[in-house]
């Protein structure tokens, strides 16, 4: 079936590291999404990408679509204490079902 | 790795009947499952959680009434929209959640969308 991979499932970094999360998909996904879920909270949606090759940011965050709509990333410069959390993507296909990536958990190394 | 199913995956029902959303955790046990509703491009808005062999704790603003909740095991929780109107109209996403040690990871299922006429 229609899978999502998600890599690393943990990440831990230096405060002032940069962090990156990348899903792939073994189907073509018409957008694929990012969510943040902190510690005891629920995940928050962060931004949606729909475009073929697309490139968006967020402050700090870098989103990316792969040309193939299969592949995505999140890259985070400079992390923050703030930043900790788990990072989910998923993939929406035209039946609008999400397919959930397992998350990667961001780590502030003390 | 742990995988967790919905069904149906969408549904289109007329104003006033019931419908009921199966949520299975296929190779693990939860204890603790959650339910979701959420609005395009929106965040998971948390209704209820769902404890194996107990009565769902609903968040503030949910009808328990209208969202009933039934966790009968470890593997399965249902959420029965009843007496459903066009408002109710949404997508329904579940997860379940898997205890590892000292660790709690949530698995999402693929969510349920729900169309009322």
């Amino acid at each position: 079936g229609q899978q999502v991979m998600q890599i690393p499932q943990y990440q831990h970094v230096q405060e002032g590291e940069d962090f990156t999360t990348y899903c792939n998909s073994s189907t073509t996904l018409s957008n694929i999404q990012w969510y943040k879920q902190r510690p005891g909270g629920h995940p928050v949606f962060l931004i949606q990408l729909v475009k073929s090759g697309e490139v968006k940011k967020q402050k700090r965050l870098t989103f990316q679509f792969g040309e193939a709509k299969k592949n995505s990333s999140l890259h985070i410069t400079a992390t923050q204490t703030t930043d900790v959390g788990t990072y989910f993507c998923a993939g929406q296909e035209s039946n609008y079902q999400l397919i959930w990536g397992a998350g990667t958990k961001l780590i502030i190394k003390p | 790795g742990a995988v967790v199913s919905q069904h149906p995956s969408w549904v289109i029902c007329k104003s006033g009947t019931s419908v009921k959303i199966e949520c299975r955790s296929l190779d693990f046990q939860a204890t603790t499952m959650f339910w979701y509703r959420q609005f395009p491009k929106q965040s998971l808005m948390l209704m209820a959680t769902s404890n194996e062999g107990s009565k769902a704790t609903y968040e503030q603003g949910v009808e328990k009434d209208k969202f009933l909740i039934n966790h009968a095991s470890l593997t399965l929780s249902t959420l029965t929209v009843t007496s459903a109107h066009p408002e109710d109209s949404s997508f329904y996403i579940c997860s379940a959640s898997l205890t590892s040690g000292s660790s709690d990871t949530q698995y999402f299922g693929p969510g349920t969308r729900l169309t009322v006429l």
